[in-house]
């Protein structure tokens, strides 16, 4: 089946660390570009992150820069986002997407990440 | 990295149209033809309606269309129908690996 499955997220303290994981499964992995999109309850999507297919190249949404750092396994087919220093605005549920000609083109289920003391 | 801007809401009757529109800049939407679409239930995860600024991925009805002029990109519904109330975002590529959402639109069908 082709899928994308988030798992990680949980309640975390302000400042705290934690990391997302996104195993994809049915399709070519090593040769997909993949992003983290978030949103905040009630809110729209934000775009947070980037990866190229070999890890080569990563990109940020300014509000999470140093903060936030992707990367792949391409031998487990699975994407990460490690996140430090989290703040209250990370609050959110965080989808792993496929892209394909710069669009996203399959959506996990999404992961629920609480930053709250 | 601004947020593309999108109306907040949007309304129509079924059978009729409606046009949501997204305005960017040069720097995004202006500058490649890479905008996209999404359709999004509540809690439930967004799904690719419109690639390229119009292209229908297979399985999208074709009362979904998009278009671009300058740095304004929108997405028309024909036919409107009840299960066609959702929230709908665009998504452009902005350079350098850089990508941008717009605020999201709530189609409501009257």
């Amino acid at each position: 089946e082709v899928q994308l499955v988030e798992s990680g997220g949980g309640l975390v303290q302000p400042g705290g660390s934690l990391r997302l994981s996104c195993a994809a499964s049915g399709f070519m992995f090593r040769n997909s570009w993949m992003h983290w999109v978030r949103q905040a309850p009630g809110k729209g999507l934000v775009w947070v992150s980037h990866i190229n297919s070999d890890g080569s190249t990563t990109t940020y949404a300014d509000s999470v820069k140093g903060r936030f750092t992707i990367s792949r396994d391409n031998a487990k087919s699975t994407v990460f986002l490690q996140m430090n220093s989290l703040k209250a605005e990370d609050t959110g549920v965080y989808y792993c997407t496929r892209d394909r000609s710069y669009a996203s083109d399959m959506w996990g289920q999404g992961t629920m990440v609480t930053v709250s003391s | 990295q601004s947020a593309l801007t999108q109306p907040p809401s949007a309304s129509g009757s079924p059978g009729q149209s409606v046009t949501i529109s997204c305005t960017g800049s040069s720097s995004d939407i202006g500058g490649y033809n890479f905008v996209s679409w999404y359709q999004q239930y509540p809690g439930k995860a967004p799904k690719l309606m419109i690639s390229e600024v119009d292209r229908r991925p297979s399985g999208v009805p074709d009362r979904f269309s998009g278009s671009k002029s300058g740095n304004t990109a929108s997405l028309t519904v024909s036919g409107l129908q009840a299960e066609d109330e959702a929230d709908y975002y665009c998504f452009s590529y902005a350079g350098s690996d850089n990508w941008v959402f717009g605020g999201g639109t709530r189609l409501t069908v009257l």
